[in-house]
């Protein structure tokens, strides 16, 4: 069964901490890879794409790995504002794009 | 980042009914999305849709729901015949192609009674 997998937390860490998530997801064939963050109640909105060579944006950094089929996702000085459930998506094409949806990691940050 | 709008944001249905959600994109795109959140688990596709014909379609995509796009702008999804299992979040998505990044609309909260 194609699935794609999180530790669903929380995590709960103090501003400024780091923190990483990991998801694996199991069809090799899987072509796109996205994180998402999705806030209590609202639609999902794109945090950054994972490419093969990673993607780093400001304080987020996204790696990609396909021999071991897991991307991560790394918050670095975390904000209060940076609490909500982060989604991993790996989208397969069979003609055309087919995202799988993870159940998504919690990340709660206090003061 | 492109932006999508859904009508309505809470709708409220009887068993049985037909409810006709709706998506606007403000912007010409060709690759569209439906998907659903049923309260507390994970976001499941629906159908996606590419240049006015459905292109792939999930299992819960069955012959109760239908898709369209009327007059070249709106793009709604159709549940024929709601059941209490149907109250969800229906999202509609846009897709850039390519590498297929997708901007999701606000939702319609779907309740089924």
């Amino acid at each position: 069964r194609k699935e794609v997998e999180q530790d669903p937390g929380p995590f709960n860490v103090p501003e400024g901490a780091t923190v990483a998530f990991n998801c694996t997801y199991s069809n090799s064939a899987s072509q796109s890879f996205f994180w998402y963050r999705q806030d209590c109640r609202k639609e999902p909105k794109l945090l950054m794409s994972v490419y093969s060579s990673g993607n780093e944006d400001g304080r987020f950094t996204a790696q990609l790995n396909r021999a071991s089929q897991y991307i991560s996702l790394l918050i670095r000085d975390s904000k209060l504002s940076d609490s909500a459930t982060y989604l991993c998506v790996v989208t397969t094409s069979g003609g055309s794009y087919i995202p799988t949806f993870g159940r998504g990691t919690s990340l709660i940050v206090h003061p | 980042e492109p932006e999508v709008t859904q009508t309505p944001s809470h709708q409220v249905t009887q068993m049985g009914q037909e409810v006709i959600l709706r998506c606007v994109p403000i912007s010409n795109h060709l690759y569209f999305y439906w998907y659903r959140q049923i309260l507390g688990q994970k976001v499941e596709f629906l159908v996606s849709f590419y240049n006015n014909e459905i292109s792939e379609k999930s299992e819960i995509f069955d012959d109760q729901f239908s898709v369209e796009r009327p007059d070249g702008s709106n793009f709604t999804l159709k549940i024929r015949s709601t059941k209490l299992e149907d109250s969800a979040m229906y999202f509609c998505a846009i897709g850039t192609g390519g590498y297929n990044e997708q901007f999701f609309g606000p939702g319609t909260r779907l309740t089924v009674l």
